[in-house]
């Protein structure tokens, strides 16, 4: 099955900074490939997402890429806001024959003033 | 995704009792799938059922089921609880089975003591 792999665990910016999550995955199969950011004690939100015939997308401060050749695929924040701080999920699925998600272990980031 | 609810809240049992948790996804969509999220790790999948059928099952025991409604809420049922199953069981709507996108409700938070 799919094996989503994310790093850092970790990251602490300061305000103002870029912040930078990267994720490799397993399955050449998978096709789309959302980001959560989770809040302590709150639901997974989705911020972005990125389906497989795409390399880039962005969202305001935040984008994402997607190398379907070396499979992983990461998420760029900049001008990072204290309200930044959460942890953040990287996932993937093959919406062809299943749209579980499969997600990575999560980055802490910390952004501080 | 503020339309996905789930209940109760919070839960507390002991061993070997026997747990029932509800969804209501967001209004129009059809498939509900069922995570798992231990405290400090990514969500899990457990179910996913679309028109009241099974259409994806994770690693989970068979002490875990769950079912579909016509209005397409859900319930999911542990049986003989143990203590690892204490964490915050998530509920997640999309609109159809093979539709990406999927909305988090809030979580139901089951300690097992």
């Amino acid at each position: 099955g799919e094996n989503v792999e994310q790093h850092p665990s970790t990251l602490s910016v300061q305000e103002g900074d870029s912040a930078v999550i990267k994720c490799t995955y397993s399955d050449s199969a998978s096709n789309y490939f959302p980001w959560y950011k989770q809040e302590l004690g709150k639901r997974p939100q989705l911020i972005i997402d990125i389906r497989s015939n795409v390399g880039e997308k962005k969202d305001q401060r935040i984008a994402v890429t997607l190398n379907k050749t070396a499979k992983h695929f990461s998420l760029h924040i900049t001008e990072t806001q204290p309200e930044d701080s959460a942890v953040y999920f990287c996932a993937a699925s093959n919406t062809g024959t299943a749209s579980k998600l499969t997600f990575g272990t999560g980055t802490r980031l910390q952004v501080t003033l | 995704d503020a339309g996905v609810t789930q209940s109760p809240t919070h839960l507390i049992k002991t061993r070997g009792q026997q747990v029932t948790l509800r969804c209501s996804p967001i209004s129009g969509h059809k498939s509900v799938s069922w995570y798992q999220q231990v405290l400090g790790q990514g969500p899990q999948f457990i179910f996913q059922y679309y028109e009241k059928e099974e259409r994806g099952r994770g690693n989970f025991p068979d002490r875990f089921s769950a079912r579909q409604f016509p209005n397409y809420s859900s319930e999911l049922n542990v049986n003989a609880l143990l203590l690892g199953d204490s964490a915050l069981y998530l509920c997640a709507s999309s609109a159809e089975w093979g539709t990406d996108t999927q909305y988090f409700g809030p979580g139901t938070r089951l300690t097992v003591l």
